[in-house]
């Protein structure tokens, strides 16, 4: 089973250009979720969507935008990428709400 | 000031130590408590998942919970270089949001 996958695993991008995240799960999950880590900071709840057609801001959200296209699909948007974006986001699923969340493997963004 | 404190380590011990992993928190309303290991360059995976206080074992590890003391480690006996990765505690409960991450340890078993 592929379980979460995140596209693309690693980007570059200049300062001011947009792009978006995909994430993708076939575990049938209800909730979705979009992480940022950077070092010493742990993981770091950017948006979350609790169900299909339902969206919220976590703790970090400022620069991003998400949308829940289906009950599959989850992707983080960066409108004007900046430096302090530079970090590795997740997107992770879960069944429900908090119960136990599986992660993708990561994308490494780099803004310079 | 965090609710979730982690002991920061890096953490290096030989094969065959016991290790020991802590995190303690502020929000009484934690009651769900989680640990993942995160290997280098890989997402979390979930080790670890109890809820209350007390003991949960599940081969080489056992989790425990003190929500007196809000204090909960990771134990791993006989530990392995296969060991070796960032170990992350997370906690919510249902009348505290979202689940809220430690800054994660990272272990380093030697041969």
């Amino acid at each position: 089973n592929a379980g979460v996958t995140q596209t693309p695993k690693f980007q570059v991008l200049k300062t001011g250009q947009s792009m978006t995240l995909q994430c993708a799960q076939d575990m049938n999950h209800n909730s979705m979720y979009w992480y940022r880590q950077d070092p010493g900071m742990g993981l770091r709840l950017i948006y979350y969507s609790a169900s299909e057609g339902t969206t919220d801001k976590g703790e970090v959200p400022n620069g991003y935008n998400v949308s829940r296209l289906n009950k599959r699909e989850f992707s983080l948007r960066l409108e004007s990428a900046a430096p302090s974006q530079t970090s590795v986001y997740f997107c992770a699923s879960s069944q429900r709400e908090n119960t136990e969340a599986f992660f993708g493997q990561g994308t490494r963004l780099t803004v310079v | 000031q965090k609710e979730v404190e982690q002991d920061p380590g890096p953490l290096s011990v030989p094969e065959g130590a016991i290790v020991s992993l802590n995190c303690t928190y502020s929000n009484s309303a934690f009651q769900y408590f989680m640990w993942y290991r995160q290997y280098s360059r890989k997402g979390p995976e979930l080790l670890m998942y109890t809820y209350s206080s007390g003991n949960k074992e599940d081969g080489r590890f056992t989790a425990q919970v003190d929500k007196s003391s809000k204090y909960i480690s990771l134990f791993i006996r006989d530990s392995q270089p296969s060991d070796s990765a960032t170990y992350l505690c997370a906690m919510w409960g249902t009348n505290a949001g979202k689940s809220t991450f430690g800054d994660g340890t990272t272990l380093t078993v030697k041969p």
